[in-house]
């Protein structure tokens, strides 16, 4: 089955420095993939997508991730981090057949004063 | 933007009454939406997806007679927790996916805190 895995749980970074989540997913053909972000109790906001073309892909909020075949990769960068950017994060598939989109288990970020 | 909208944001209800959530698209016709779960500290779950005008489809597990779905427009679908407990109390997000892009995709509401009594 197609599946999304977001390796780590829990990331404190120091505000100012820079942002690697990681996300992998399993093998399958077109991989459609997102990044979304969670602030508590509210529903989720599109940070890029990734559907064909150029493999870095930037998005909102001075983010951008990269599309890795060979690793099966999809990671999510930042150079500088904001204390605003403290949220859940989660990398998403979307499944081939009816557009089902599939969530990785999210990484919750913590930002450091 | 493509904007969903979701009501009521928050509602708290008695163990054995029913509730319903609304998903609306504002600015697009959506003939699929989505409806997820989301339990705290975890991630989204698919429950269902809401075809207009036809039946919606439950993922493994979830029971369609506890989750009624209706989706009776183009940016209408409604999601109804019938006989709720306790063990409903979650976070119900839906997803309207915009057929008109370019590429389908999925537009997110904010939200719905369920809480059963």
């Amino acid at each position: 089955a197609q599946s999304v895995t977001q390796p780590d749980i829990h990331i404190t970074v120091s505000e100012g420095a820079s942002l690697e989540l990681r996300c992998n997913y399993s093998y399958g053909a077109t991989p459609y993939l997102f990044w979304y972000v969670q602030s508590p109790g509210q529903g989720l906001q599109l940070l890029l997508k990734y559907f064909s073309g150029d493999t870095l892909v930037q998005g909102i909020k001075g983010f951008e991730a990269e599309f890795k075949r060979s690793q099966s990769s999809f990671n999510l960068r930042k150079p500088s981090v904001h204390w605003s950017d403290a949220a859940e994060y989660f990398c998403a598939r979307r499944w081939n057949q009816g557009g089902k989109l599939i969530f990785g288990q999210g990484t919750e970020l913590s930002v450091k004063p | 933007g493509a904007v969903v909208s979701q009501h009521p944001s928050r509602v708290i209800c008695k163990s054995g009454t029913s509730v319903k959530i609304e998903c609306r698209s504002l600015d697009f016709q959506a003939t699929t939406m989505f409806w997820y779960r989301q339990f705290p500290k975890q991630s989204l779950m698919l429950m269902a997806t809401s075809n207009e005008g036809s039946k919606a489809t439950y993922e493994q597990g979830v029971e369609k007679d506890k989750f009624l779905i209706n989706h009776a427009s183009l940016t209408l679908s409604t999601l109804t927790v019938t006989s709720a407990h306790p063990e409903d109390s979650s976070f119900y997000i839906c997803s309207a996916r915009d057929e008109g892009g370019a590429y389908n995709e999925q537009f997110f509401g904010p939200g719905t805190r369920l809480t059963v009594l």
